[in-house]
């Protein structure tokens, strides 16, 4: 089993719409959660952290955990075309080789005009 | 305030040669994470360094190593390069070690190996 699941998609979704893009993780000492943007030859870029259980906004992102289910989403409201890129979730956990960024391997998000 | 920069950006290199590559993190930025992105095997943590001391290291070969310097710049080396380790090296900064530290990217150093 892999350490940091995602739905690989590719997911699409019309402009203005919401997408909801998901992500497990089997360590349950988990302690730190990211979503990173990659665009297409470009690197990733950091876009949303979260820490605790609940939700945390900021601009159009939401960024929501649940410890007890082992889940992490983003949701992208107003979706608009320039979204379009692979999103990448990331762990971090506090124990040994956890420490480290464990990255799940991305959903494809494609917005249409 | 500059982003993580690396050195070079792209770079083709035979079989059997190896390799440096270069990190600058962003002013302030003690911590330097290095990460190997393929197509099939995705991102992949290599080492983190912090004051000049490894911290942490994946699952990869005594091939790859790397140091860090006292003005937090860092390097990373690959030995006896294989066809394998073509991909995108990417360097990440962050204020300093721990797991609420954010990091941030660099644009990535290209490496293809013939």
């Amino acid at each position: 089993q892999k350490e940091v699941e995602q739905n690989s998609g590719p997911l699409s979704v019309p402009e203005g719409a919401i997408a909801s893009l998901n992500c497990t993780y089997s360590d349950r000492g988990s302690q730190s959660f990211f979503w990173y943007r990659q665009y297409s030859g470009k690197s990733p870029e950091l876009i949303m952290s979260i820490y605790s259980n609940g939700d945390k906004e900021d601009g159009r992102f939401t960024a929501q955990l649940n410890k007890a289910s082992q889940y992490v989403s983003l949701l992208i409201r107003d979706s608009q075309p320039s979204d379009s890129a692979t999103y990448l979730c990331a762990v971090k956990g506090t124990s040994g080789s956890a420490r480290q960024l464990t990255f799940g391997s991305g959903t494809q998000l494609t917005v249409l005009p | 305030k500059a982003g993580v920069t690396q050195t070079p950006r792209y770079l083709i290199k035979t079989r059997g040669q190896q390799v440096t590559l270069s990190c600058s993190p962003i002013s302030g930025h003690r911590s330097v994470s290095w990460y190997q992105q393929t197509p099939g095997q995705g991102l992949q943590f290599l080492f983190e360094y912090f004051s000049e001391t490894q911290r942490n290291k994946g699952n990869f070969p005594g091939r790859f190593s790397g140091r860090q310097f006292s003005n937090s710049r860092s390097e990373m080396n690959v030995s006896t390069l294989e066809l394998g380790d073509s991909a995108l090296y990417l360097c990440a900064s962050s204020l300093a070690s721990g797991i609420t530290y954010e990091q941030y990217f660099g644009p990535g150093t290209r490496l293809t190996v013939t």
